[in-house]
C-alpha cells in the first residue's frame, strides 16, 4: 500500500537556516495539500495544488514559505530564515476527488 | 465561510462506557463533514464522513456520527469505549463551495482519555 510519504520525518535546525520538506502523494492523486499543526491544535491549511498549479495559499504562508509541485507529482515545502515560531508538524495530504484524502505521517520541525 | 467548533477539549470515560464527542459546524453550503483520529506519533486516520447521503454515518472501530442540520451538529459516538480509543479526535468540514479546493478545516481537537 503506497500511501502519502513525507521526508524527513524529523528536522532540527537552528534559527535562520533554510529547510526543505518533501511530500510524495498517492500516485493517481491530482490534488495535494500542505497543513501545519502546532501542539494542542488542529491542522491548519497552508496551500493547495491541483496537478502542478498552486491554486490557493493561506495567509499563514508568509513570504518565507514557498511550495512547489513541478511535475504534478511530488511536492516540496521550503522555509527560509526559519524562526522558532515555525516549529510545528508539517502535514501533507493528497486526494483524487473532494473528500477522499490520504494524509502523510508528517515532518516534525524543531527550530532552536 | 466554513468552520467547526469542538465543544470539549478533553473527555474522560471509563472503559466499556459510551463515548460522546461534540461538534458544531458553520457552513454556507451543504457541508461535507468528517471525523479524524490521531494517535500519538501516528498520522491522521479517517473515522467517517458525511456527504449528504444518510444522516447517520457509520465509521470504523464502532464509531458513528449523526448529521443534524437543525442543530448544525455532527457529534461522534461509540457505545462502548476501548482503551485503544484513547487519542485526539478532530471534527472537520470540507471547504467545497464555489472554490472547490476541497481543503479541510479542522476543529481544535478533543483529547479522549479512557480509564481502565
Amino acid at each position: 500500500d503506497t500511501g502519502v510519504s513525507q521526508d524527513p520525518r524529523h528536522k532540527i535546525t537552528k534559527r535562520g537556516q533554510n529547510v526543505t520538506f518533501r511530500c510524495d502523494p498517492i500516485s493517481e492523486h491530482n490534488r495535494l495539500y500542505w497543513y501545519r499543526q502546532t501542539l494542542g491544535q488542529g491542522p491548519e491549511f497552508l496551500t493547495y495544488f491541483q496537478n502542478e498549479a498552486q491554486l490557493e495559499k493561506s495567509r499563514l504562508l508568509s513570504d518565507r514559505f514557498s511550495a512547489e509541485r513541478p511535475k504534478g507529482s511530488f511536492s516540496t515545502l521550503e522555509i527560509q530564515r526559519t524562526e522558532q515560531g515555525d516549529s510545528a508538524m508539517y502535514l501533507c495530504a493528497s486526494s483524487l476527488e473532494v473528500g477522499q484524502f490520504g494524509f502523510g505521517p508528517g515532518t516534525r520541525l524543531t527550530v532552536t | 465561510a466554513q468552520s467547526v467548533t469542538q465543544l470539549d477539549s478533553h473527555v474522560s470515560v471509563s472503559e466499556g462506557t459510551p463515548v460522546l464527542l461534540r461538534c458544531n459546524y458553520s457552513s454556507s453550503y451543504s457541508p461535507s463533514l468528517f471525523w479524524y483520529v490521531q494517535h500519538p506519533n501516528k498520522g491522521l486516520q479517517l473515522l467517517l464522513k458525511y456527504t449528504s447521503a444518510a444522516t447517520l454515518v457509520k465509521g470504523i472501530n464502532g464509531f458513528e456520527a449523526e448529521f443534524k442540520k437543525s442543530e448544525t451538529s455532527f457529534h461522534l459516538t461509540k457505545p462502548s469505549a476501548h482503551m485503544s480509543d484513547a487519542a485526539e479526535y478532530f471534527c472537520v468540514v470540507s471547504s467545497d463551495g464555489s472554490s472547490n479546493t476541497g481543503k479541510l478545516i479542522f476543529g481544535q481537537g478533543t483529547t479522549l482519555q479512557v480509564k481502565p
